[in-house]
This record gives C-alpha cells, sequence and structure tokens, in this order.
C-alpha cells in the first residue's frame, strides 16, 4: 500500500519565522518518487521539488529546503526566513515506480503573517 | 511556453445537465492525468492517459463519468447527468511520460452543480 501522511493541518507563523512542513509516506517499492506542491490561495498548483529514492541528498533552492530521509520515511519541506507571499497549502506526494497513481497528501496549509 | 490549458475556468449548472470540461497539454507531454479536488476528500486522480491511450480509470467514480483523448492535444472529460455531489475542482495535468515524472497542473475548472 502506498500512503502520504501530512500530520500537520494548518500552521500559523509570523514573517521572517523558519516553518517545516512534514511529510511521512508508505510505500513498498525500492524505487519511487517524492514531490511537493504549492497551492495558493489563487488556487493552482505549483510544482515544487521531485526527488527519487535513490537520491538523499537535502536540496536548498533558495529559502526552500528540503530534507529526505529513508530511515524515517520522512521529505520535510522546511522554508526560511517565511514571507506572506508563503501562504499557501502545500501538498507532498508519492509515486512507486510500478505505479501509475499520485498519492497525494491531505495537504498543510501555512499562513504566514505579516 | 504554454502550461496545461484547461476551459471552461468556471462552470455552474443545474443537476441533469451534461457537463463537459476541456483540457489542452504541455506540447511533447505524452501523459496525461484528471484530478478531482474536494474539501472531504482531497485531491483524487480520476483517471490517467499515456499516449492518448485510457490507462487507468479506476478513480472514475462512477459511468456518468466519461474521459476521451482523441489526439495528443485535446482530452475531455464528461459528466452526465451531472449530480450536485459532483461539485468540485477539476484539475487536468500532464507529464514528459509516465506518471513517475513530473505533472504539470493546469488552472483547474471549478464545477457548481446546483
Amino acid at each position: 500500500a502506498q500512503k502520504v501522511t501530512q500530520a500537520q493541518t494548518e500552521i500559523s507563523v509570523v514573517e521572517k519565522e523558519d516553518v517545516t512542513l512534514d511529510c511521512v509516506y508508505e510505500t513498498r517499492d525500492t524505487t519511487y518518487y517524492l514531490f511537493w506542491y504549492k497551492q495558493p490561495p489563487s488556487g493552482e498548483l505549483v510544482f515544487l521539488i521531485r526527488r527519487n529514492s535513490f537520491d538523499e541528498q537535502n536540496e536548498i533552492s533558495g529559502r526552500y529546503s528540503w530534507n529526505f530521509q529513508k530511515s524515517t520515511s520522512s521529505f520535510n519541506f522546511t522554508i526560511t526566513a517565511s514571507q506572506v507571499v508563503d501562504s499557501a497549502v502545500y501538498f507532498c506526494a508519492l509515486i512507486g515506480y510500478n505505479f501509475n497513481k499520485f498519492y497525494f497528501g491531505s495537504g498543510t496549509k501555512l499562513n504566514v503573517k505579516p | 511556453d504554454a502550461g496545461v490549458i484547461q476551459s471552461p475556468r468556471h462552470e455552474v449548472t443545474e443537476m441533469g445537465q451534461e457537463v463537459t470540461l476541456r483540457c489542452k497539454p504541455i506540447s511533447g507531454h505524452n501523459s496525461l492525468f484528471w484530478y478531482r479536488q474536494t474539501m472531504m476528500r482531497g485531491l483524487e486522480l480520476l483517471i490517467y492517459f499515456n499516449n492518448n491511450v485510457p490507462i487507468d480509470d479506476s478513480g472514475m467514480p462512477e459511468d456518468r463519468f466519461s474521459a476521451k483523448m482523441p489526439n495528443a492535444s485535446f482530452s475531455t472529460l464528461k459528466i452526465q447527468p451531472s449530480e450536485p455531489r459532483d461539485s468540485a475542482v477539476y484539475f487536468c495535468a500532464s507529464s514528459l511520460s509516465g506518471g513517475e515524472e513530473t505533472q504539470y497542473f493546469g488552472p483547474g475548472t471549478r464545477l457548481l452543480v446546483l
């Protein structure tokens, strides 16, 4: 079975604070892919990052960073020095190599207050 | 480059009417996905096409829903007859090939069935 859990339903921070969004996944596949998407209030889904299961190297892109740990089946997302424009719902997703379905977590709503 | 294009962006209809949602994938992408997003169920994959052929339609809720992809640049999702519980945002996404590739989402069609 494949499953993605985002336990944090909603997080509120004040601008310039750092915030980490948690993502825990379950899969029996040895090859799989993990994704993060952002859904701002306007509603579109914006791709942020794709990671395959063989690449555990953490990644940093500007204020965004991702921590992939296979040992704990986690793929956490950190925003450093958050800004109001970061306010959105963030989805973590998983797909196994032999599966066509995309398993989305339930999303974490991030509110960044000025 | 143009992203995934969906039309209409908003649709309001009465119960029992036929609804047709349209999608134009990114040029060169061979895979196309239809998703539905509701508050109760989150993001659900409805159907997935690869090279215009439906690969997995197990997410299609019932016979009232049908999807076609007559060519590489166009797909439709039809609901006939529509019901209030079909009210949701319907997203189309495309990827280069296969579900493990990054999926790029269209802006969505917000459907309200009265």
